[in-house]
């Protein structure tokens, strides 16, 4: 069945250091993927998605590129601030297989220090 | 426009209790996803439903556990009889349709925690 694998963490970071948290699938025909981000004792907010390959997904200087060849959606954010400590989920849904709910990989922990 | 809406926010039962959670979806939205976040897990889907109508419960455990989503008021997730290892976060999502790339919106989640 479809799936998404996603870096583990904890990722610790100085602020204003390079992000990236890779993120892969294995999905049948064309998912849509998804970034969402968790904040301590909150729940999930949209951070970014992509609907088809080649698009890129961006927000709040987060950004990433839906890459069918290498089935990826890696996060990159060229400069992390404290703020942007959290959970971050990768997540894909796919109409033609799930039938539209989300499939999740276990997230990735980030901690910015200042 | 007022987000998803989940209560209560905690709830706290002991084995054998029932815990019912509430879920009221965004305005429009006629579409409820339920799922469960484990500790230091991701999020795994439960039940998917539409008003009145349940559309894949491919994800809820075959007992103790059911949902609805009448045609009047919240969509509701019940566990029956709960055990420990019920304790886990629950989240809602709604979304408007079922779309390709249409995206969910999520409630703050309730957190069950059976004693």
């Amino acid at each position: 069945g479809d799936s998404v694998t996603q870096m583990e963490g904890p990722v610790t970071l100085s602020e204003e250091a390079f992000l990236t948290i890779n993120c892969t699938y294995t999905a049948t025909g064309y998912p849509s993927l998804f970034w969402y981000v968790q904040y301590p004792g909150e729940g999930l907010q949209l951070l970014l998605k992509a609907t088809k390959a080649d698009d890129k997904g961006s927000n709040k200087g987060f950004e990433a590129t839906y890459r069918k060849e290498t089935t990826s959606f890696h996060l990159e954010k060229g400069s992390v601030q404290v703020s942007d400590s959290a959970v971050y989920f990768c997540a894909l849904s796919n109409y033609g297989g799930s039938q539209g709910n989300l499939i999740f990989g276990k997230g990735t922990k980030l901690s910015v220090k200042p | 426009n007022a987000g998803v809406m989940q209560n209560p926010r905690h709830l706290v039962r002991r084995r054998g209790q029932e815990a019912r959670l509430r879920c009221s979806p965004m305005k429009g939205h006629s579409h409820v996803y339920w799922y469960r976040q484990l500790p230091e897990e991701g999020l795994k889907f439960m039940v998917y439903l539409q008003k009145e109508n349940i559309i894949d419960e491919s994800g809820m455990p075959k007992e103790r556990f059911s949902a609805e989503f009448p045609k009047e008021g919240p969509s509701i997730l019940r566990i029956q009889q709960v055990v420990r290892g019920d304790s886990a976060a629950y989240f809602c999502a709604s979304s408007p349709e079922q779309l390709t790339g249409e995206t969910q919106y999520f409630g703050p989640g309730t957190r069950l925690l059976v004693l």
